[in-house]
Order: structure tokens, then C-alpha cells, then sequence
């Protein structure tokens, strides 16, 4: 059991569509960041939240965005879908940012993009 | 910026034979260092972490890795792999927030 869950687990949308991935961190984690990971390349990082605010941003358009909510869980929105933004998304949950604590992830959302 | 450099994207081993799996990084301040796993159809798992002290750590599985600072390097090792070892492996870097992951090594260990 990852700890952290994440829904769905696969999506299917068009080119300009807008999707939401959801995410739950694992008991007691306070912070959650989201990844992104194309085929046979290494995660890259989103965005973190922490007290629900955007605390770090990788370098992702603002079509990314996300929120926390009060209960520690996240979202990620995606609008006006590429090609591109086919991939794994990864959410991770950890205690505290900032911290580098070890990051535990859950099992991804594959969208694919038609 | 911070970046991490995996040299070895594919290695193929037969059972017992030792590993050694490359890691260089890039960081101008003090770093957390990360080796992740990813078995077939599971998800990211942590297999070690080094934050200070001793620069030889010791990980789940029988995994280790040295961190030498001169060599900005956080090779991973195991003495004599297993079939189950055959996974993606990702070294990680942070110094505080987001990781920054390297390409990713594929293992697979033949009987």
C-alpha cells in the first residue's frame, strides 16, 4: 500500500480539453508536490504545496495549476491539452517543506492525450 | 539549478554478479541524495537517502551508496543482485523542496 492515492488512475482526453487529477497524501504528510514523467525519462517536478499555497514551481506553463485543501489533499488541473502533456503524473506527500524529507509517491495518473 | 546525471540507462546482469549504478549531481548548496525504485507495475519506492554523516549509507534490499563530495557522485551498489532486483532505478537530488530526478536506469537481472 503506497500510502498516497491518487484518482484515476488512467484519462483519456483530446487536444484543448481540460483534466483534474486528485491526490491524497499518505497519513500524517502535510505537503504534496506533483510530477510529471514522459516514457522513459526520470519525474519532473510540478509544483509543491504546503499549507495550501504554491511554495516551488518547476518550469511548467500556466496551464499547470493546482490547490490544497484543508485536509492536506491536492488537485492538479491541466487546461488546453497538448499532445505532449501525455504522460505519468505523479503526486508525492511528505512532512513539511523545505525539510527534504523523503517523498513517498503514489501509483500515478496515466492521461493520454488523442 | 540542480541536475542529476544517471550515466548507465540500460545494464543487463546475471543473478549474483555485483552492481554499481552511476550518479553525479549538481548542486551549488547542501544536498539531501535519494536512490528510488520502481518495480514492474508498482510505484516509486525509496531505497536509501544520504542527508549528512556518514557517506556510506545503507539502504532496504541490501542496496548501499557512497556519497563523495569531491566527485559530486551517489553511486548505488549491491554486492549480488537478485532476480527481483529488476526495476527502474532514479537517483534524486533536493536542498529542501522539489527532486530532481535523473533519466532513470533500467535493470534487469537474468537467471
Amino acid at each position: 500500500d503506497a500510502g498516497v492515492t491518487q484518482s484515476p488512475t488512467h484519462l483519456i482526453k483530446t487536444r484543448g480539453q481540460q483534466v483534474t487529477l486528485r491526490c491524497s497524501p499518505k497519513s500524517g504528510h502535510d505537503t504534496v508536490s506533483w510530477y510529471q514523467q514522459a516514457l522513459g525519462q526520470g519525474p519532473q517536478f510540478i509544483f509543491q504545496y504546503y499549507e495550501e499555497e504554491e511554495r516551488q514551481r518547476g518550469n511548467f506553463p500556466d496551464r499547470f495549476s493546482g490547490h490544497q485543501f484543508p485536509n492536506y489533499s491536492s488537485e492538479l488541473n491541466v487546461n488546453a491539452l497538448l499532445l505532449g502533456d501525455s504522460a505519468l503524473y505523479l503526486c508525492a506527500s511528505s512532512l513539511r517543506t523545505g525539510t527534504g524529507q523523503p517523498q513517498h509517491f503514489g501509483d500515478g495518473t496515466r492521461l493520454s492525450i488523442l | 539549478a540542480q541536475s542529476v546525471s544517471q550515466h548507465n540507462h540500460h545494464v543487463i546482469l546475471s543473478e549474483a554478479a555485483s552492481l554499481e549504478l552511476g550518479c553525479n549531481y549538481s548542486y551549488g548548496g547542501t544536498v539531501n541524495l535519494f536512490w528510488y525504485v520502481q518495480y514492474p507495475g508498482q510505484h516509486l519506492q525509496l531505497l536509501l537517502k544520504y542527508f549528512s554523516g556518514d557517506p556510506l549509507v545503507k539502504g532496504i534490499k541490501g542496496f548501499e551508496a557512497e556519497f563523495i563530495k569531491s566527485k559530486f557522485s551517489f553511486n548505488l551498489r549491491k554486492p549480488s543482485v537478485q532476480w527481483s532486483d529488476t526495476a527502474e532505478y532514479f537517483c534524486a537530488v533536493t536542498g529542501g523542496n522539489k527532486l530532481t530526478f535523473g533519466t532513470g536506469t533500467q535493470l534487469k537481472v537474468e537467471l
